[in-house]
């Protein structure tokens, strides 16, 4: 059982087009962090967030946190080639250890010129 | 600050033969994480080290895989008799205990495991 749902698995766009993915869970999390890993690569961290209903901005990419804290979303605006890659979501479980963070399996993104 | 290192990028062995990989964290990091990501996949927690102590293990570590970090600096994860189904990026992150996992994890480029 995968106790973080990305969905959708693949997305093929054009440049130019918003798109949003998402992360689900029945469980509640302290945080959650969204990461782009790129082929061969491994994940960067993108951006964390801690309070529910709490929404971040970086840049053309905006990242809102449920205010259950069971979900997670990231939107982009235009999105451009260069926002092509993995997009991994992780959280913080509150039902864990203290040590690791939890992974979902990842939404792949295509963005065609 | 170079980041976190991982050494082999790439590794091509024979089924039941011993790897060893290495990673060296950022500097003043004392959390040291291995993870390991299959295709299709995210990554998968295996255990991880504050300082010099492995605090947390994963079930899905078995008695084939070892991980150390003698001086709380660099850690070697190493496999024995290796097995097909062990064919993976590894992954090895960094961070700060104070920070805790809420505020992200630095991670290497990983080593590519490939069994043949």
């Amino acid at each position: 059982t995968q106790l973080l749902e990305q969905s959708p698995q693949f997305l093929s766009i054009q440049e130019g087009e918003n798109l949003t993915v998402y992360c689900n869970s029945s469980s509640v999390f302290s945080s959650l962090q969204w990461y782009r890993q790129e082929p061969g690569e491994g994940p960067v961290l993108l951006v964390t967030v801690v309070t529910g209903g709490e929404v971040k901005k970086l840049k053309r990419l905006t990242f809102q946190f449920g205010d259950a804290r069971k979900d997670s979303s990231l939107h982009i605006t235009a999105a451009q080639p260069g926002d092509t890659g993995l997009y991994l979501c992780a959280g913080d479980w509150q039902g864990g250890s203290q040590g690791n963070l939890i992974f979902g399996k990842g939404t792949k993104l295509s963005v065609k010129p | 600050d170079t980041g976190v290192s991982q050494d082999p990028r790439h590794k091509i062995t024979k089924r039941g033969q011993n790897v060893t990989f290495r990673c060296d964290p950022i500097s003043e990091h004392n959390r040291l994480y291995w993870y390991r990501q299959t295709l299709g996949q995210g990554p998968e927690f295996l255990t991880y080290f504050q300082n010099e102590a492995q605090l947390e293990k994963s079930r899905l570590l078995s008695d084939r895989f070892s991980a150390e970090r003698p001086k709380g600096s660099f850690s070697t994860l190493e496999i024995q008799r290796t097995e097909q189904g062990d064919s993976a990026m590894y992954l090895c992150a960094s961070s700060l205990r104070d920070r805790g996992p809420r505020y992200g994890y630095t991670f290497g480029s990983g080593t590519r495991l490939t069994v043949v």
